[in-house]
């Protein structure tokens, strides 16, 4: 069974601080993405990172993949109160079906 | 184009009362999954499918059953309640293919058993 670990579980800052979160494994996956999820709403897909050591930029949100693809982590610079929400990393791995397992999550909230 | 949609959307069921809850998605999509959200363990697959008329046991799979009779939906039984299946469930979809692809879910259904 592969499992991600996603650190910290919960986190409160201040408005215009920097973040970062991290997602990790001692498994190799094929590709990691990271979900957003909003209360009473499903997850909603940010990005896929497929390559290691790939970095992907969304605005002020940097998504990094490990050389290895075991780990991976998520950066938002000067989070603002709209970035509050739960932030889910899920790998895929070299199986039919396009199955996903996802990390525990992380409980963001950005006090103004 | 509504995406992927879930009913009921809250639901109390005593111990032992069956129900079921129906999938749907708009987009052609081949696959179709259903996970249980708890508090701090993420999403966690029950079954899945990969084609009309074919299902598959994911992680947690007991107490659950499944059936995609049509490409379109994709439904979630429980045959006798318990307490322990209390949990948020989504369903999703995604197009076959290449590895990693997006995942599309429901807003989810709020399940609780007493």
């Amino acid at each position: 069974t592969q499992l991600l670990e996603q650190s910290p579980q919960f986190l409160s800052i201040q408005e215009g601080e920097n973040l970062t979160v991290y997602c990790n494994s001692s498994s190799v996956f094929s590709s990691l993405q990271w979900y957003r999820q909003e209360p009473g709403e499903g997850p909603v897909l940010l990005v896929t990172v497929v390559t290691g050591g790939e970095v992907k930029k969304l605005k002020r949100l940097t998504f990094q993949f490990g050389d290895a693809r075991k780990d991976s982590s998520l950066h938002i610079t000067a989070a603002q109160p709209g970035d509050t929400g739960l932030y889910l990393c899920a790998g895929a791995g070299s199986n039919a079906g396009n199955m996903l397992t996802f990390g525990g999550g992380t409980r963001l909230m950005v006090k103004p | 184009n509504a995406g992927v949609t879930q009913t009921p959307k809250f639901r109390v069921l005593k111990t032992g009362q069956s129900m079921t809850l129906l999938c749907a998605q708009d987009m052609n999509h081949e696959y179709m999954y259903w996970y249980r959200q708890d508090p701090g363990m993420g999403l966690r697959l029950i079954h899945y499918s990969v084609g009309e008329g074919t299902t598959a046991k994911g992680e947690v799979p007991d107490g659950y059953n499944v059936s995609r009779l049509k490409k379109q939906n994709f439904l979630l039984g429980l045959e006798s309640a318990a307490p322990s299946q209390t949990s948020v469930y989504f369903c999703a979809s995604s197009y076959q293919g290449r590895i990693g692809n997006e995942q599309f879910f429901g807003p989810g259904t709020r399940l609780t058993v007493l």
